[in-house]
């Protein structure tokens, strides 16, 4: 079965830091990821998807993650921080054979940003 | 472009009591439709998924039904609510499997149901 972990359901940086989510993920099929972000109180938006093209995938609001087999990860990053980018983030993995339109979300991770 | 909508937005039921939460996707024919639950620190539980009118699955056993009575209406209910059915409830919808399916899923806006 697939499924994703998020290492750290809690993250903080500074304002203007880099921003690391990590996303280590299991599949029987050549994976399609995704990853979210919710703001409080609001539903799920898409930042990006990996589909077997590129490795490295940019989103929205200058997020980007890298695809790596040999390490099972997709982890999602940001160069500099905004104030605006304290949300909950989710990765997400779909699901193979039956459920292949099904995804399996990790547990998430909330990120802070420090002024 | 394609919209989601749920409502209520937000919902105070007593213990007991039915309920009725509403979705609809626009701008798109037969999609995939799903509702999920997220609980206070458990992450998105998915509840039920539709392919299709009239056709339901669902992965947890609970308190909970849902019924797709038009292709872009997806509908979740309940008898009779229970504490434990609190939470956030969101509503989402995939391109059907068709020769190039996306896989991603679009969310709606969610209701915040609160048992009382």
């Amino acid at each position: 079965a697939q499924s994703v972990t998020q290492l750290g359901s809690h993250v903080s940086v500074s304002e203007g830091a880099l921003v690391l989510l990590r996303c280590n993920y299991s599949s029987s099929v050549p994976p399609y990821l995704f990853w979210y972000v919710q703001y409080p109180n609001q539903g799920l938006q898409l930042l990006l998807k990996y589909t077997s093209a590129a490795t490295l995938v940019k989103g929205i609001n200058g997020f980007e993650a890298e695809f790596k087999k040999s390490e099972t990860s997709f982890h999602l990053t940001k160069p500099s921080a905004h104030m605006s980018d304290a949300a909950e983030y989710f990765c997400a993995v779909r699901g193979s054979g039956a459920g292949s339109y099904q995804l399996t979300f990790g547990k998430g991770t909330k990120l802070s940003v420090i002024p | 472009s394609q919209t989601i909508h749920q409502w209520p937005a937000t919902l105070v039921q007593p213990v007991g009591s039915p309920l009725s939460l509403e979705c609809t996707v626009e701008g798109t024919s037969n999609p995939n439709l799903y509702w999920y639950r997220q609980a206070a620190g458990r992450g998105l539980q998915l509840l039920f998924y539709s392919v299709g009118i009239g056709q339901i699955s669902s992965e947890v056993p609970q308190n909970l039904s849902a019924s797709r009575p038009q292709d872009r209406q997806f509908i979740l209910s309940s008898k009779k609510l229970l504490l434990s059915d609190s939470g956030f409830y969101l509503c989402a919808w995939s391109v059907r499997w068709g020769r190039t399916p996306g896989y991603e899923q679009y969310f709606g806006p969610g209701t915040r149901l609160t048992v009382t």
